[in-house]
């Protein structure tokens, strides 16, 4: 079993929608979450962390995290053809290593 | 602020050749720098963590002889790719992260090509 598995999509959506993703993790202890975003070619870019049950809301984007239920996703509303990306979930075991899933590619269609 | 640099962006060798990769936190401290490689349509692959003037801590599965680390201040961290092979074509990313927090920052990476 991976540490973190994500769908690795493509997930489409149309302009202006929400674009939904999801990560789930294995290590119960983790307690530390985050979304990068990852054009082709480049290097991840941090969207944002989280670090408490509940939904954490920066801008367009919403994290939630769901401990008991080892689960953490990311919401991005008003989605514009410029978030077409791959979103990376880490999950950081306590260690201060991170564990990425093999991320969700997102297209948005104009 | 948190910005990571990588030199060279892009390097082509020839196969047997060693090539140095240099990291650099430009507006903090990074007590910790991470090297990752990321083959084509795959996932980030940890390789290494590394603490400044300590030896790096290597994955399974990770030579170390063939990729040195060294992070000989609290802004640099340089990977080595010794005696370099086609198989070692990879984009190679770092990144860092500052004393007591855990988010890790970065580079642009660089694309490594060995003919």
């Amino acid at each position: 079993q991976k540490e973190v598995e994500q769908n690795s999509g493509p997930l489409s959506v149309p302009e202006g929608a929400i674009a939904s993703l999801n990560c789930t993790y294995s290590d119960r202890v983790s307690q530390s979450f985050f979304w990068y975003r990852q054009y082709s070619g480049k290097s991840p870019e941090l969207i944002m962390s989280i670090y408490s049950n509940g939904d954490k809301e920066d801008g367009r984007f919403t994290a939630q995290l769901n401990k008991a239920s080892q689960y953490v996703s990311l919401l991005i509303r008003d989605s514009q053809p410029s978030d077409s990306a791959t979103y990376l979930c880490a999950v950081n075991n306590n260690f201060n290593k991170f564990y990425f899933g093999s991320g969700t590619k997102l297209n948005v269609k104009p | 602020g948190a910005v990571v640099s990588q030199h060279p962006s892009r390097v082509i060798c020839k196969s047997g050749t060693s090539v140095k990769i240099e990291c650099r936190s430009l507006d903090f401290q990074a007590t910790t720098m991470f090297w990752y490689r990321q083959f084509p349509k795959q996932s980030l692959m940890l390789m290494a963590t590394s603490n400044e003037g300590s030896k790096a801590t290597y994955e399974q599965g990770v030579e170390k002889d063939k990729f040195l680390i060294n992070h000989a201040s609290l802004t640099l961290s340089t990977l080595t790719v010794t005696s370099a092979h086609p198989e070692d074509s990879s984009f190679y990313i770092c990144s860092a992260s500052q004393g007591g927090e855990e988010t890790q920052y970065f580079g642009p990476g660089t694309r490594l090509l060995v003919l």
